[in-house]
């Protein structure tokens, strides 16, 4: 099955600095890779995704980029804010099968 | 649209007891999946349902059973209650026919 690693378990970073967290994942066949950010005490969100046909997509100051032949993805946070500290999980998993499977996450702390 | 609702929000049972955790999801979403969120183990995915039958299923002992009503809301059981069933139990619904899953804002379960 599926199996997501996830570095930095935590990451810490003055407010305006970049932050980046990588994943690797270890099923070929695997075709969605999600975001999602959990605020203590709160459901996870899911901030931004990218499709295994797709290289790299922004929102605004996220961005994720995806390697399909070294089998990772990372996700780029800039020009960091305090509102940003949260856990960070990243997934995986393949199109229309929703067994989706996470790494262990990441604390990132933003410091003002 | 209305989001993922949950109920109940906090549980406590004690060992060897049986629980029930319910979930509706978004309205027109056809795929409810079950996820279990602890310190140690991070996000497990349990099983998903879609239109009625159950689609995918992770890696849980047969404790864990779930089913889904002609509404696409979907109940989770664990029977036999263990200490180490205490968590974090998330549902995430989705179309079924793509990729983004959102998330209720879960079932805290403490086990005594």
């Amino acid at each position: 099955g599926e199996n997501v690693e996830q570095h930095p378990s935590t990451l810490s970073v003055q407010e305006g600095d970049s932050a980046v967290i990588k994943c690797t994942y270890s099923d070929s066949a695997s075709n969605y890779f999600p975001w999602y950010k959990q605020e203590l005490g709160k459901r996870p969100q899911l901030i931004i995704d990218i499709r295994s046909n797709v290289g790299e997509k922004k929102d605004q100051r996220i961005a994720v980029t995806l390697n399909k032949t070294a089998k990772h993805f990372s996700l780029h946070i800039t020009e960091t804010q305090p509102e940003d500290s949260a856990v960070y999980f990243c997934a995986a998993s393949i199109y229309n099968n929703n067994d989706m499977r996470f790494g262990a996450g990441t604390r990132l702390t933003v410091k003002p | 649209k209305a989001g993922v609702t949950q109920t109940p929000r906090y549980l406590i049972k004690t060992r060897g007891q049986q629980v029930t955790l319910s979930c509706s999801p978004i309205s027109g979403h056809r795929s409810v999946s079950w996820y279990q969120q602890t310190p140690g183990q991070g996000l497990q995915f349990l099983f998903e349902y879609f239109s009625e039958t159950q689609r995918n299923k992770g890696n849980f002992p047969g404790r864990f059973s779930g089913r889904q009503f002609s509404n696409s809301r979907s109940e989770m059981n664990v029977s036999t209650l263990e200490l180490g069933d205490s968590a974090l139990y998330l549902c995430a619904s989705s179309s079924g026919n793509d990729y983004e899953q959102y998330f209720g804002p879960g079932t805290r379960l403490t086990v005594t």
